[in-house]
């Protein structure tokens, strides 16, 4: 079965740091294009980052110079390292696979982890 | 950066159509892709390259796009399609290279 599944989540005080886990299955995450999308409370979708199947990372204005995405390829699993959090980072982060084939429509998505930056 | 506008909400009696619109400069030049959110789950793409189905989505859901408006149509609709909708492209012109629109909240009356 094709899934993923984050993990990671959780409170953590401002200026922190957190790293987020994506476990794929029934798919190779090195060969895919791999994105981390967040959703804070009561809004809509915020893509975060990427990483594409040759290794190049991209991030949204909002978390560069502080977020940094990754795999480990012998785990198929896609990480997301957050540094100096802020309030206005809680949200819920979803990673999600990007189908080249679909002109990059995010077609499988994780259930979603939930991180909460407060004192 | 590229913007994408979405209606914040749309209210639709059942077995009615329901439009969704998604604005964008030229967004016709462009591949959108829809995605409906329920309370409390993942999003789910029901549509790509502007009109195509993945597997498992019914034929009600439909998608079209034109100059500057990408619209999802929902035909006869059910109590179970209400939802947050979300229109999306990969814009490789700058670094944000996936933009989503605002979402819009259909309510089934």
């Amino acid at each position: 079965e094709v899934q993923l599944v984050e993990s990671g989540g959780g409170l953590i005080q401002p200026g922190g740091s957190l790293r987020l886990s994506c476990a794929a299955s029934g798919f190779t995450v090195s060969s895919n294009y791999m994105s981390w999308v967040r959703q804070a409370p009561g809004k809509g979708l915020e893509w975060v980052s990427v990483i594409y199947s040759g290794g190049s990372t991209y991030y949204a204005d909002s978390v560069k110079g502080r977020f940094t995405i990754s795999r480990d390829n012998s785990k198929n699993t896609l990480y997301l390292q957050m540094n100096s959090l802020r309030a206005e980072d809680t949200a819920v982060y979803y990673c999600a696979r990007a189908n080249y084939g679909w002109e990059n429509a995010f077609d499988i998505w994780g259930q979603g982890t939930m991180v909460t930056v407060s004192s | 950066s590229y913007v994408l506008t979405q209606p914040p909400s749309v209210s639709v009696a059942p077995g009615k159509t329901a439009r969704i619109t998604c604005g964008g400069n030229n967004i016709g030049s462009k591949s959108v892709h829809w995605y409906q959110q329920k309370p409390g789950q993942a999003p789910v793409l029901v549509i790509y390259y502007d009109s195509d189905r993945p597997s498992g989505i019914p034929e009600r859901f439909s998608g079209s796009n034109s100059g500057n408006t990408a619209t999802l149509t929902i035909s006869r609709v059910e109590a179970g399609d209400e939802a947050d909708y979300y229109c999306q492209v990969w814009d490789s012109s700058s670094d944000h290279h996936w933009v989503f629109g605002g979402g819009t909240k259909l309510t089934v009356l």
